[in-house]
């Protein structure tokens, strides 16, 4: 399967522990995000890498919360000090450096978080 | 205000017919783009189609087409032909290009149908 991987696809967790979640893009793309969704929700964005360098971020995106992508290949997210707030599907996205339709993603099925 | 409405939380279709979703946005950006995604029960969103503000024509993919009116800021999405896969989430969707990277999506529409 060469489509984007996410792992663990499901976290069960108790409330003050940290989480790391993590992402394999497809192999040519540069270009990767995270997003959080809560349910009944669509998704909203929380960061977005270009290679390695981490270039934009959400207000979401608390000082719990780190993503990084050290190699310019996988990433993670860690969340720490976790909340019931956290609770969430944490999708993970990637493009390739040259689109033809900018902005088209490709997700993989999501990592789904429960915070008890 | 919201960026993206979807306000059809729920759509019902018989197999073989077509359908609506309905979505509206909000930017002042003059340069954007419009996407739908699809969203089934495994969790993976999957793109649908797309449409740039700058594009004359309504856009299409297969049995997919975009209803973009540009004055009423809408973008809806036509299914022709349904069929009993395409039940799912549907998610519409914007990129502004001078707000970065990031799309922003609405609250979705849940498709079912009917055999």
């Amino acid at each position: 399967d060469t489509g984007v991987s996410q792992d663990p696809r499901h976290k069960i967790t108790k409330r003050g522990q940290n989480v790391t979640f993590r992402c394999d893009p497809i192999s040519e793309h540069n270009r990767l995000y995270w997003y959080r969704q809560t349910l009944g929700q669509g998704p909203e964005f929380l960061t977005y890498f270009q290679n390695e360098a981490q270039l934009e971020k959400s207000r979401l995106l608390s000082d719990r919360f780190s993503a990084e992508r050290p190699k310019g290949s996988f990433s993670t997210l860690e969340i720490q000090r976790t909340e019931q707030g956290d609770s969430a599907m944490y999708l993970c996205a990637s493009s390739p450096p040259r689109q033809a339709r900018a902005g088209e993603l490709f997700f993989g099925e999501g990592s789904r978080l429960t915070v008890l | 205000a919201q960026k993206i409405t979807q306000t059809q939380p729920g759509m019902f279709v018989q197999e073989k017919e077509a359908v609506t979703l309905d979505c509206t946005y909000d930017t002042s950006d003059p340069s954007y783009g419009l996407f739908w995604y699809k969203q089934p029960s495994s969790g993976e969103m999957i793109f649908l189609i797309y449409q740039g503000s700058y594009d004359q024509q309504n856009a299409t993919e297969g049995r997919y087409s975009l209803n973009f009116q540009k004055a009423r800021k809408s973008a809806n999405l036509v299914i022709s032909a349904s069929q009993l896969g395409d039940s799912a989430m549907y998610f519409c969707a914007m990129r502004e290009w001078d707000a970065g990277n990031m799309l922003t999506f609405g609250g979705g529409t849940r498709l079912m149908v009917k055999p």
